[in-house]
């Protein structure tokens, strides 16, 4: 079974902080992505990395910055968190080849004041 | 027009009836395609993909897929109280390393006993 953990389910953290969120999947997988998912607006891609040192931007990337140093890890940095950054952040992994299935992590509700 | 589009629902089955979730998509190359389930709080889980014309069939779920007219649907036979959640349905829009899932916002399905 693929597992894709992420850091922390929970974490409130004050404006202005630098914010790290961590996930590592253990398949193997040469894609990873990161989401947000708010209330009305649905799952947002804020940045994904198609192998280690690679990334791209997403739909989202203003005040988001990653980082891909190994292949089964990739951390999403808030460089200044903001109160509007308040969300649910999922990422996610999959399989370069084959059909592209794609699997989440238990996902981090970070809360901004 | 959204890429990947679903009813928000809610949509309301009484236990033990088939329940029937609808999805359209807009781009004609798109090559796979797939389904999640996401309860209140939780992370989307893969329950069903599909990538040929027809139907797939996986235990009370059954996926169909008819790429002529860019539509996607899945039936919950013998539906559940647990069935009770958002399902997401998402395409992939080609068979390279850069290609992203589209996920569609989203169909609340609520099972009532």
């Amino acid at each position: 079974d693929v597992k894709v953990t992420q850091s922390s389910r929970y974490l409130v953290k004050r404006t202005g902080e630098k914010v790290f969120l961590e996930c590592v999947q253990d398949m193997d997988h040469e894609n990873m992505f990161w989401y947000r998912q708010d209330p009305g607006l649905g799952l947002r891609l804020i940045y994904f990395s198609y192998d280690v040192k690679m990334k791209e931007k997403g739909d989202i990337p203003e005040g988001y910055s990653v980082s891909r140093e190994k292949k089964e890890r990739f951390s999403l940095i808030l460089e200044s968190a903001s109160t509007n950054q308040t969300s649910m952040y999922l990422c996610a992994s999959r399989n370069r080849e084959g059909r592209y299935e794609q699997y989440f992590g238990p996902g981090t509700r970070l809360t901004v004041t | 027009q959204k890429e990947v589009e679903q009813n928000s629902g809610p949509l309301s089955v009484p236990e033990g009836a088939i329940a029937s979730l609808n999805c359209t998509y807009s781009d004609r190359g798109s090559q796979s395609f797939f389904w999640y389930r996401q309860y209140s709080g939780k992370s989307p889980e893969l329950i069903m993909f599909i990538y040929s014309n027809g139907d797939k069939e996986d235990g009370r779920f059954t996926a169909q897929l008819n790429k002529a007219s860019q539509y996607v649907s899945l039936l919950i036979r013998d539906s559940q109280p647990s069935d009770s959640a958002t399902y997401l349905c998402a395409v992939n829009n080609g068979y390279s390393s850069a290609s992203k899932i589209i996920f569609g916002s989203g169909t609340r399905l609520s099972i009532r006993p």
